[in-house]
Order: C-alpha cells, then structure tokens, then sequence
C-alpha cells in the first residue's frame, strides 16, 4: 500500500517568514495530493490540493508542488501569519478516496 | 455547501459498554464514508471504507467485530464502538466523499473516553 512520510514533524518560523514541510510517497499510482490544517482537537481543512497533472499550484499564500520522478510533494506558505500556527497533514491517494496520511507538521509562527 | 455532521463530539463512557457515532452529510449524497482514528498528537489513520448498501471494507488490523459500521443511506454512516475498553479512547473523525465530486469532507470529530 501507499506509505507516505512527512517532513519535518516541528517547524517554527517568524511571522513573515516562509515555511516549507514536505512530503514523499511510495505508490507511483497516486495521483492526489491534498494539504490539510487541523486546528487542536478540530476537524481537518483542505487548504490546498494538486493533481498529478501539474506540477505546481498556487492560492494567495499557499502553494503546493510535486514531483512525479521523485515522488516528492511540498507545502509553501508565504508571509506567514499567527492564525498559520496549527498541524498541517499531507496525503495520497489514487482517485480521491483512501488517502493516506503523512505523520504532520507541527507549524508555530513566532510573532 | 458539503457540510458533514458528527454526532456525538464528545461521550465518556464505561468499559465493556457500546457506543455509537454517527456522520451524517447535510447538503449532499455521500456513497462513500471513510472513518479515521486519530491518538493525540498523531495522524489521521484509515480504519474502514463505508459503502452505502454494502459491507465497510476494514484496513489490516482493524476489527470489524469491534467497530461496527452502518452505511444505510446516502447521507448516513454510523460506527459503532462495541464493548469498549480504555484503549479505545481516542478521536474518530469521519469523512464523506460527494458523490461525483473531488474532494472530502471531514467531520468535526468525536472524541470517546472510555473509563
């Protein structure tokens, strides 16, 4: 089945400052890759997703890219804010259903 | 739109007693639901695919005996936690895949104690 790590599990970063968590996978046969922010004991948000048909996409702050070859897929935010600080999961799947998470992001910006 | 309910948020209950979660999809037809278990500080791992009209399909490790799932209708999925013990304890999340659409849709969670 898909494996997928993540890295790194804390990051911490200065409010205006960028940050980067990134992701690899094992099964060449995903094809979706969503980004999800889950606040303390709340339900996971989508925030960004890229299909294997592209290999960057961009919304505001956030971006995502993926390397098909390296099986490799990143999180970028941009001029980080407080309301960023939260555990960011990346996935994988095949089509969109059985994703399978990374291991999370702890992400604290420091004000 | 695409708002799924979980009910309940939170139950504390006794060992060896049964509870159930239900998720249910407000504004949309799921035929797929998909229930998670999370411990503290940890990912999201799968425990069962629900179809509606068919059985779950359980990931390896998970027994079907002990988390009962019910897919009855379009908009309903419900799990049951059976004879429960401590180490049951934990936050299941559910999520709801719209039927011919793209993306899931997470529910707010329940978060079980068991004593």
């Amino acid at each position: 089945g898909e494996n997928v790590e993540q890295h790194p599990s804390t990051l911490s970063v200065q409010e205006g400052d960028s940050a980067v968590i990134k992701c690899t996978y094992s099964d060449s046969a995903s094809n979706y890759f969503p980004w999800y922010k889950q606040e303390l004991g709340k339900r996971p948000q989508l925030i960004i997703d890229i299909r294997s048909n592209v290999g960057e996409k961009k919304d505001q702050r956030i971006a995502v890219t993926l390397n098909k070859t390296a099986k490799h897929f990143s999180l970028h935010i941009t001029e980080t804010q407080p309301e960023d600080s939260a555990v960011y999961f990346c996935a994988a799947s095949f089509g969109n259903e059985k994703l399978t998470f990374g291991t999370g992001t702890r992400l604290t910006i420091i004000p | 739109g695409a708002v799924v309910s979980q009910h309940p948020s939170w139950v504390i209950c006794k060992s060896g007693t049964s509870v159930k979660i239900e998720c249910r999809s407000l504004d949309f037809q799921a035929t797929t639901m998909f229930w998670y278990r999370q411990f503290p500080k940890q990912s999201l791992m799968l425990m069962a695919t629900s179809n509606e009209g068919s059985k779950a399909t359980y990931e390896q490790g998970v027994e079907k005996d002990k988390f009962l799932i019910n897919h009855a209708s379009l908009t309903l999925s419900t799990l049951t936690v059976t004879s429960a013990h401590p180490e049951d304890s934990s936050f299941y999340i559910c999520s709801a895949l719209r039927s011919g659409a793209n993306v899931l849709t997470f529910g707010a969670g329940s978060r079980l104690t068991v004593l």
